[in-house]
């Protein structure tokens, strides 16, 4: 009954390599996101999807990707892997964008990069 | 780009204790919202304040917006070691763009 789910919860990976993490939610949201969580738990905001399309992008290095097949999916591809991307990522949803929605966190991927 | 303070960044408290923690910006925010992360977990929310001035208790968490809407408090009487975690602030600002402060780790101690 998991409403928010990630998958894999730990990835362990040599510098260089490209991943995926993917997200699911169950709760008929329309809007998806995806944060990072650094090492001091400071949590930012990378990505927004509303029913499919790309409405926030922070300034994320062109190597993340996210891709959004159905509004209750976001998956996150990662590039050429580095050091700096060891952190945990986030996958959240609300029912819309609308000011002072509630949003639902998945349990968090945690990327170690060797 | 719109920053939130959080005060204090680490608090280790006894059982019964009671305390406040504090959300601060420059900025005005339409809504602020705090939530609750757990080791291992996402932060889930603990509550919306929308109006400024508004005050939400929730059990023994009484939260507070600012009047200009550019901070907040959260305060938790009688802690109890249940209430351990990561407390954050987060507020909207523009489209539904959630802006987190860097949080605050409380540790009830029995």
């Amino acid at each position: 009954d998991t409403a928010v789910s990630q998958t894999p919860k730990y990835l362990v990976t040599q510098m260089g390599n490209d991943k995926s993490i993917k997200c699911e939610q169950n709760l008929g949201h329309d809007t998806m996101y995806w944060y990072k969580q650094d090492s001091k738990k400071f949590l930012k905001i990378m990505f927004s999807y509303n029913n499919k399309e790309l409405i926030i992008n922070e300034t994320v290095p062109n190597r993340f990707s996210p891709k959004s097949p159905d509004k209750a999916h976001l998956n996150l591809h990662i590039n050429s892997l580095e050091l700096g991307d060891s952190a945990v990522y986030f996958c959240a949803s609300s029912l819309g964008t609308g000011l002072g929605q509630p949003q639902h966190f998945g349990d968090g991927t945690r990327l170690s990069i060797l | 780009t719109q920053l939130l303070e959080q005060s204090p960044q680490f608090l280790s408290i006894q059982e019964g204790e009671n305390l406040t923690v504090y959300c601060n910006s420059s900025s005005v925010f339409s809504s602020l919202q705090w939530y609750r992360q757990e080791p291992g977990e996402g932060p889930v929310l603990l509550v919306t304040v929308v109006t400024g001035g508004e005050v939400k208790k929730l059990k023994r968490l009484t939260f507070q917006f600012g009047d200009a809407r550019k901070d907040s408090s959260l305060h938790i009487t009688a802690a109890q070691p249940g209430d351990t975690g990561l407390y954050l602030c987060a507020g909207y600002s523009g489209y539904s763009t959630l802006t987190f402060g860097k949080g605050t780790m409380l540790l009830v101690s029995p």
